[in-house]
């Protein structure tokens, strides 16, 4: 079946340091591979994506690359900042019977970053 | 209109109720979704519609929930006899572009609680 599995929570860091929070993902098939972001009292949001084998995603700071031989999906950013303070839900896509596919997420991971 | 809208915000709600929770998607949105995310849990998947019928409502934990879609518009999910493990944020979310890896768009969730 298919399933995503990311680093538990929750994650502190300080203002400005290195932040990696790890995915990986079992599916059948080719899967399109995202991270989504819920900001405190937000709903959630597409932060990034990528739809094949090595592509890059990014987006505010954020990157993550689509690792097939790894079945990974790592999260990082060089810098965080305060303003980064959120849940942050691996997931994936994979199209089955012709539909527009479901999204299947990981259970989020909880980062505050101190000042 | 602008975003994915969901009412009630809040739903409290004594044990043994019915509850029905609404879900207006973004306009001309084909695909539609719903989700529970339980306290300190990741997004659970409950059902999933195309237009107005549900080729996958694998999710729905019972057969006490249940959802219909109309117009290809607002959705509906109808909890029966509500139990405390009932209590969590239900999400809606709704996909256009007619491509498996388009990204989701969610509402800010309807948060029930059962007491």
């Amino acid at each position: 079946g298919n399933s995503v599995t990311q680093m538990e929570g929750p994650v502190t860091l300080s203002e400005e340091a290195f932040l990696t929070i790890n995915c990986t993902y079992t599916a059948t098939g080719y899967p399109s591979l995202f991270w989504y972001v819920q900001y405190p009292g937000e709903g959630l949001q597409l932060l990034l994506k990528a739809t094949k084998a090595d592509d890059k995603g990014s987006n505010k700071g954020f990157e993550a690359t689509y690792r097939k031989e790894t079945t990974s999906f790592h999260l990082e950013k060089g810098s965080v900042q305060v303003s980064d303070s959120a849940v942050y839900f691996c997931a994936l896509s994979v199209q089955y019977g012709g539909s527009q596919g479901n999204l299947i997420f990981g259970k989020g991971t909880k980062l505050s970053v101190k000042p | 209109g602008a975003g994915v809208s969901q009412s009630p915000s809040n739903k409290v709600t004594e044990k043994g109720k019915d509850v029905e929770l609404r879900c207006d998607p973004i306009s001309g949105h084909t695909a539609l979704y719903w989700y529970r995310q339980r306290l300190g849990q990741g997004l659970e998947f409950l059902i999933y519609f195309q237009g107005n019928s549900a080729p996958d409502k694998s999710g729905l934990p019972s057969d006490r929930f249940s959802a219909e879609r109309t117009g290809e518009s607002v959705s509906t999910l109808t909890i029966q006899r509500t139990q405390q493990e009932d209590s969590a944020v239900y999400l809606c979310a709704s996909k256009g572009g007619g491509r498996y890896n388009s990204p989701l768009h969610f509402g800010n969730g309807t948060r029930l609680t059962v007491t």
